[in-house]
């Protein structure tokens, strides 16, 4: 079974700290992404990265960072959060060959 | 620019028939997929369909591609209660990427 995991369920941050989530899988995914899902706009891509060192920008990468040094582990950094980085994020990986993600289960996070 | 527009809510009865509709707007997709999202969950891939089918079945799942009106359907038969989730139409956006649409949210009620 694919396991997609990612460092918290629930966090609380206060305006302006430094949040890192991290997301770990197993299954030496070459691809991997974080989304942040809010109600009615579904998910929406922050960046994504295909090889270690590698990233993109998704559709809203302001106010976020990313960094993978390692292969099955894919980390978004939010440099100075903001009450409006309340959202849920989650992470996903997948082969190069496919279109098919494997998610998380997710992280709320709360911005205070 | 791309786009996958979805009602965001459906309301059935259970052991009715539930049709969660979706359009796109990439005519060159290859593939096309339905996620389900349980509460508390990340998402998980139900099924997909090529975009050179009409029809994909799946036990209760039957998936319906209008590729001219670029239009997908997904029916679940005998809707269970823990069919009751969110969920989301996507089509392949390049570059491995997928783009999502806001999702149906489907409760299921006795």
């Amino acid at each position: 079974d694919v396991k997609v995991t990612q460092s918290s369920r629930y966090l609380v941050k206060r305006t302006g700290e430094k949040v890192f989530l991290e997301c770990v899988q197993d299954m030496d995914h070459e691809n991997m992404f974080w989304y942040r899902q809010d109600p009615g706009l579904g998910l929406r891509l922050i960046y994504f990265s295909y090889d270690v060192k590698m990233k993109e920008k998704g559709d809203i990468p302001e106010g976020y960072s990313v960094s993978r040094e390692k292969k099955e582990r894919f980390s978004l950094i939010l440099e100075s959060a903001s009450t409006n980085q309340t959202s849920m994020y989650l992470c996903a990986s997948s082969f190069v060959q496919t279109y098919e993600q494997y998610f998380g289960p997710g992280t709320r996070l709360t911005v205070t | 620019g791309e786009d996958v527009e979805q009602s965001l809510f459906l309301s059935v009865r259970e052991g009715d028939s539930s049709v969660i509709n979706c359009t796109y707007t990439d005519s060159s997709s290859t593939y096309l997929y339905w996620y389900k999202q349980e509460p508390g969950a990340g998402l998980q891939l139900l099924t997909y369909i090529f975009s050179n089918m009409d029809m994909k079945q799946d036990q209760r799942l039957t998936v319906l591609l209008n590729k001219k009106d670029k239009h997908l359907s997904l029916r679940i038969a005998d809707t269970q209660t823990g069919d009751s989730a969110i969920y989301f139409c996507a089509e392949d956006g390049g570059y491995n990427k997928l783009i999502f649409g806001a999702g149906t949210r489907l409760a299921v009620h006795p």
